[in-house]
């Protein structure tokens, strides 16, 4: 099965708003409510950031956000900081493996 | 607090095996799913299979099917993969993930390096 579809870069100056898209078919994202972005800075293990769409763990800032349409899951940071510099992916539950994960996304904050 | 340390890096030939280890504690092991992800060097995240450390029943990615063990020691709150055959291709960072309904606890990771 095939990764999630994600755009290779995206970047923005701080205090800006980004969003990273993610998207999906039917039988992955589009079919079910489990969508998750990680976080993962250089030489570090991914860090949950969003689970099932929209819910933020405890301890993750409520300048990122998620949402869903369709097949298309989105990632929004607001307020921009330089630590938000840094790979994004996002995943979801499928029909026929429990995870398929997006190409993955650099964030660049200028 | 959660917490899962995994073995140290590895170097192996091609042809060879390698078993990479994951201890889990603050929790309990058998509680919880846990998962193998891999990332070759500056490639994303690559799911590799689960396993579940209560009845040790596992579900491999159709691609490493064959030469991919997982296994568990509930006595020591360890999982294990183990991956055979190995190729240049598998040079990565393999982790291990809990599933609490995502994979909300990661390993450190551990670079498998496969060269002759």
């Amino acid at each position: 099965q095939s990764a999630l579809t994600q755009p290779a870069s995206v970047s923005g100056s701080p205090g800006q708003s980004i969003t990273i898209s993610c998207t999906g078919i039917s039988s992955d994202l589009g079919g079910y409510n489990y969508v998750s972005w990680y976080q993962q800075h250089p030489g570090k293990a991914p860090k949950l950031m969003i689970f099932d769409v929209s819910n933020r763990p405890s301890g993750v800032s409520n300048r990122f956000s998620g949402s869903k349409s369709g097949s298309t899951a989105s990632l929004t940071i607001s307020g921009l900081q330089a630590e938000d510099e840094a790979d994004y992916y996002c995943s979801s539950y499928t029909s026929n493996r429990p995870v398929v994960f997006g190409g993955g996304t650099k964030l660049t904050v200028l | 607090q959660v917490q899962l340390v995994q073995s140290g890096a590895e170097v192996k030939k091609p042809g060879a095996s390698v078993k990479v280890s994951c201890k889990a504690s603050g929790y309990t092991l058998t509680s919880y799913y846990m998962h193998w992800v891999r990332q070759v060097p500056g490639q994303g995240l690559e799911w590799m299979g689960i396993i579940n450390p209560s009845g040790g029943d596992t579900t491999y990615a159709q691609k490493f099917q064959g030469r991919v063990i997982m296994t568990r020691d509930t006595s020591t709150s360890t999982v294990y993969l183990e991956l055979n055959s190995l190729k240049s291709e598998d040079t990565a960072v393999y982790y291990c993930a809990r599933e609490a309904t995502v994979l909300d606890s990661w390993g450190q990771g551990t670079l498998v390096t496969v060269s002759s």
